[in-house]
């Protein structure tokens, strides 16, 4: 079955580490994205890619860093200068950027320790 | 900017009641609007949609009209049970970046009693 997969999906990480969370896609879209989920705020974006090679920074980019070398991967890594980095992470994927259903994946939750 | 706002608070109520989630948005031109729906530990899923005026979106009883007069876009359920208990997020595409990103509101807690 076609769809998003997010791992993992419990990470701890000591404080001062990297971490990298995987996202892979199955359906062929063109635009994936990365947002942060907390409690009582919402979804926020962090960083979004409309094709290969290429992305931009969200609303809330500061400590995070992507690539998208592959269509069907987007990686997402925690750096250290990310001040609270403790949340739901939420990949998502739409068939370009100009349609509106975003698919999401199950999520991965970071706690740093 | 464009931007959506969803009622304050959690939302309990009892199996087979009404439910109404309120969703109002801010935007310029014309986006379409989303209800998403997270059950726990998950992802969200597309629950409904509305690409212009004056559109339903429907989906597993649910509905909510796209009203541009009022720029509203409330979700509503007859007759609700325990298995809808989830937080749902209203959207909106964001045409301030070639339509290319989705405004998500804050989300509302649903929980039903049995």
């Amino acid at each position: 079955d076609g769809g998003i997969t997010q791992s993992p999906k419990y990470l701890f990480r000591k404080e001062g580490q990297n971490v990298t969370l995987s996202c892979e896609q199955n359906l062929n879209h063109d635009a994936m994205y990365w947002y942060r989920q907390d409690p009582g705020q919402g979804l926020r974006l962090i960083y979004y890619s409309q094709i290969v090679n290429d992305f931009q920074k969200g609303d809330i980019a500061e400590g995070y860093s992507v690539s998208r070398e592959k269509k069907e991967s987007f990686p997402l890594t925690v750096t250290s200068a990310q001040k609270n980095p403790t949340a739901f992470y939420l990949c998502a994927s739409r068939l370009d950027s100009n349609t509106g259903e975003l698919f999401f994946g199950e999520g991965s939750r970071l706690t740093v320790l | 900017g464009n931007s959506v706002t969803q009622m304050e608070g959690p939302v309990t109520l009892s199996e087979e009641a009404f439910l109404t989630i309120n969703c109002t948005y801010t935007a310029t031109g014309y986006p379409s609007l989303f209800w998403y729906v997270q059950y726990p530990g998950e992802g969200l899923q597309l629950l409904l949609k509305a690409t212009k005026a004056d559109d339903k979106g429907s989906n597993k009883g649910f509905e909510a009209t796209y009203r541009k007069e009022t720029t509203s876009f409330h979700l509503e359920k007859g007759s609700v049970q325990v298995s809808d208990s989830a937080v749902y997020f209203c959207a909106l595409s964001d045409r301030r970046y070639g339509n290319n990103r989705l405004a998500f509101g804050k989300g509302n807690q649903v929980v039903v009693i049995p």
